[in-house]
């Protein structure tokens, strides 16, 4: 079966660093995505890892270990304009289509 | 600009009424998506195309239909048998040709309220 699991809450500080855990199980992994989602608004696009390892982009990074099915979504330096949801996303290759499938989604509170 | 455009962003409907949601896109995007978002809940997907002419249900097909008779548009019927119909629709694209971190692209989401 598929199955994506996230924290459901998290709360930082402004200035502060926080990681967002995503684990995983697909039959036929082809990729994880991280998207932000501001309430009320479609999600946007942050991340990719398809490999093992750091993929860096600015304040945001992302991790990714195939082997354990495990991904986490770094931010640094938070600003309160980070309180949003993150979605983690998995594209899954089963029966030869591409399908994204997501978690339920962490929601961050950044504090003052 | 290129990008994805669904339409209304707000839709009251009475129960027992079908509705048609409208979702354009000119990314020249193979594949399209449905996904429903329940509030304080992920992405669930409804319907999937890879090609024009062919879909496959996702994993909360029932009560919704779909055609694909053109690339750029993908509508989604929300049909009275749909339980629960109230809720974000979103729609989205992506390139399955090449690209191969190809993201989804979403578009700004239509929200049903069934009465």
């Amino acid at each position: 079966g598929q199955n994506i699991d996230q924290p459901t809450e998290m709360t930082a500080t402004e200035g502060a660093i926080v990681q967002i855990n995503c684990t995983y199980q697909t039959s036929g992994f082809n990729g994880l995505f991280w998207y932000q989602q501001h309430a009320g608004e479609a999600p946007t696009f942050l991340s990719y890892n398809v490999l093992d390892g750091l993929e860096e982009k600015g304040r945001f990074s992302s991790f990714l270990s195939r082997s354990k099915g495990y991904s986490y979504l770094l931010l640094k330096e938070l600003q309160m304009k980070d309180s949003a949801s993150y979605l983690c996303a998995v594209r899954d290759l089963g029966s030869g289509t591409y399908k994204y499938i997501f978690g339920t989604g962490t929601r961050l509170k950044v504090l003052a | 600009d290129g990008g994805i455009t669904q339409s209304p962003k707000y839709l009251f409907r009475k129960e027992g009424q079908n509705v048609t949601l409208s979702c354009e896109q000119n990314l020249n995007h193979d594949a399209m998506y449905w996904y429903r978002q329940d509030p304080g809940q992920g992405l669930r997907l409804i319907y999937y195309s890879q090609i024009v002419n062919d879909f496959q249900k996702g994993d909360i097909a029932e009560g919704y239909s779909v055609s694909r008779e053109k690339k750029e548009s993908f509508p989604l019927t929300v049909t009275s048998a749909q339980k629960n119909p109230t809720a974000f629709y979103l729609c989205a694209s992506s390139n399955t040709r090449g690209s191969y971190n190809s993201p989804l692209h979403f578009g700004n989401g239509t929200r049903l309220t069934v009465t």
